[in-house]
């Protein structure tokens, strides 16, 4: 039973335009929400992080959005850049744990 | 360079066999997380330490088990290995116990059970 979901396996996007991914999670008792970014042959690395109490977080060309009603997180890239093509992950904390639940995935590619 | 390592980096074994996988944290950090990701999934917690303690389960099997030294580095056994086992396990590392904010992951070690 995934509890975070992405939905999108692959995205592909123009560099200069947004890129936005999506996910989804089916359990309302998380409280923390991050985006992890992983190139080929490295560990993910950590991009940017969203609380429960919060529905917009932005770092440079990245925001992440959370709506709760919808259980719907979705992080922007704009503008995106060949740089950024990698696989990205969301993940959320369990209320009151220590444990992270990963989605699956979406690899990005930012075409030039 | 997110300051965890891990070793080895590719690790060939048969089923059956038992296999320990090494993770130093980075400087400072008191808790370490093991994941393990099989192919196209995400990455599945398996357990935290934090500072030498258990302090977190995830859907780690019996056939696993884990440790954090008083240096803090970290192992993973893994035993009775099946060619299921064969993923990438990663190791990451963070300051507090909390688990919130960002954890540092290693390059991880790609296991293939034959």
């Amino acid at each position: 039973d995934q509890q975070v979901k992405q939905n999108s396996p692959s995205l592909s996007v123009q560099e200069g335009r947004i890129s936005i991914l999506n996910c989804d999670y089916t359990n309302s008792m998380f409280d923390y929400f991050l985006w992890y970014k992983k190139y080929p042959a490295e560990g993910p690395t950590f991009l940017i992080s969203i609380s429960s109490i919060k529905d917009k977080n932005e770092d440079g060309r990245f925001t992440v959005f959370l709506n709760k009603s919808a259980k719907h997180l979705s992080l922007h890239i704009v503008p995106s850049q060949p740089g950024d093509s990698a696989v990205y992950f969301c993940a959320a904390r369990g209320i009151g744990t220590y444990k992270y639940i990963f989605g699956t995935g979406t690899r990005l590619k930012v075409l030039a | 360079d997110s300051g965890v390592t891990q070793t080895p980096k590719h690790l060939i074994t048969a089923t059956g066999q038992r296999v320990t996988l090494r993770c130093s944290p980075r400087s400072g950090d008191l808790s370490v997380y093991w994941y393990q990701q099989s192919l196209d999934q995400g990455l599945q917690f398996l357990i935290q330490y934090y500072n030498g303690e258990e302090r977190a389960k995830g859907n780690i099997l019996e056939r696993f088990s884990a440790q954090q030294f008083p240096d803090l580095h970290s192992e993973l056994n893994l035993s009775s290995l099946e060619l299921g086992d064969s993923a990438l396990y990663f190791c990451a590392s963070s300051p507090g116990t909390s688990g919130v904010g960002e954890q540092f992951f290693g390059p991880g070690t790609r296991l293939t059970v034959l």
